[in-house]
């Protein structure tokens, strides 16, 4: 069976960093491009980043370049999101997602993170 | 980037009725069209993808068409378990865009 399990999320204040994981299963982890979408409270989805199957490459929303940076580790059958110099506007449910090719039957979507930018 | 625009925004609408939904995309996407369907607190469930394609599992009600920068949802004969909000979703050129949702409540 596919998992994806984020987890890291967390209350922080402006400014600060915090590490996203999401352990995947049930599949050939490094196979697979892999995908950060976010989801701000009440709001719509917004692809965030993504990175290729060996990790050669990644991509980022302009809103969140340079200051986040996606990654996996394929022994590990992980992917993270580090995030520094969070903003308020960076609040959301962040998703791991498997394949986001609209054009493929294989997407999978883990449950989601919470992360949370206040003082 | 590509802009996806979905209409409406929300619509009401009785179960049994036949609803579709439109997404239109500010440049040619060919078919790399897919449709997610979110209820609340849940994550989104991939619907339809290449356009028309079903994704496994997904009842015979949905389908989708279209091409280039014009693409419907429709589903056939609303159930009660089919309220939820809708969205398109493009990665024909980076980066990767969804549309701003379309909310199907109960008339």
């Amino acid at each position: 069976e596919v998992q994806l399990v984020e987890s890291g999320g967390d209350l922080l204040q402006p400014g600060g960093s915090l590490r996203l994981s999401c352990a995947a299963s049930g599949f050939t982890f490094s196979n697979y491009w892999m995908h950060w979408v976010r989801q701000a409270p009440g709001k719509g989805l917004v692809w965030v980043s993504s990175i290729t199957n060996d990790g050669s490459g990644t991509n980022y929303a302009d809103f969140v370049k340079g200051r986040f940076t996606i990654s996996r580790d394929n022994a590990k059958n992980t992917l993270y999101l580090q995030m520094n110099s969070l903003r308020a506007e960076d609040t959301a449910v962040y998703y791991c997602v498997r394949d986001l090719d609209p054009s493929s039957s294989s997407g999978y979507w883990g449950q989601g993170t919470l992360v949370t930018v206040s003082s | 980037a590509i802009q996806m625009t979905q209409s409406p925004s929300s619509l009401s609408a009785s179960v049994g009725d036949r609803v579709t939904i439109t997404c239109r995309a500010s440049q040619d996407i060919r078919y790399d069209l897919g449709w997610y369907q979110q209820k609340p607190g849940k994550v989104p469930k991939l619907l339809i993808y290449a356009t028309s394609g079903l994704q496994s599992g997904v009842p015979s009600r949905f389908s989708g068409s279209g091409s280039g920068t014009d693409f419907t949802l429709t589903i056939s004969s609303l159930q009660p378990e089919d309220f939820a909000t809708y969205y398109c979703l493009q990665d024909y050129n980076y980066p990767p865009t969804f549309g701003q949702g379309t909310k199907l409540e109960i008339k």
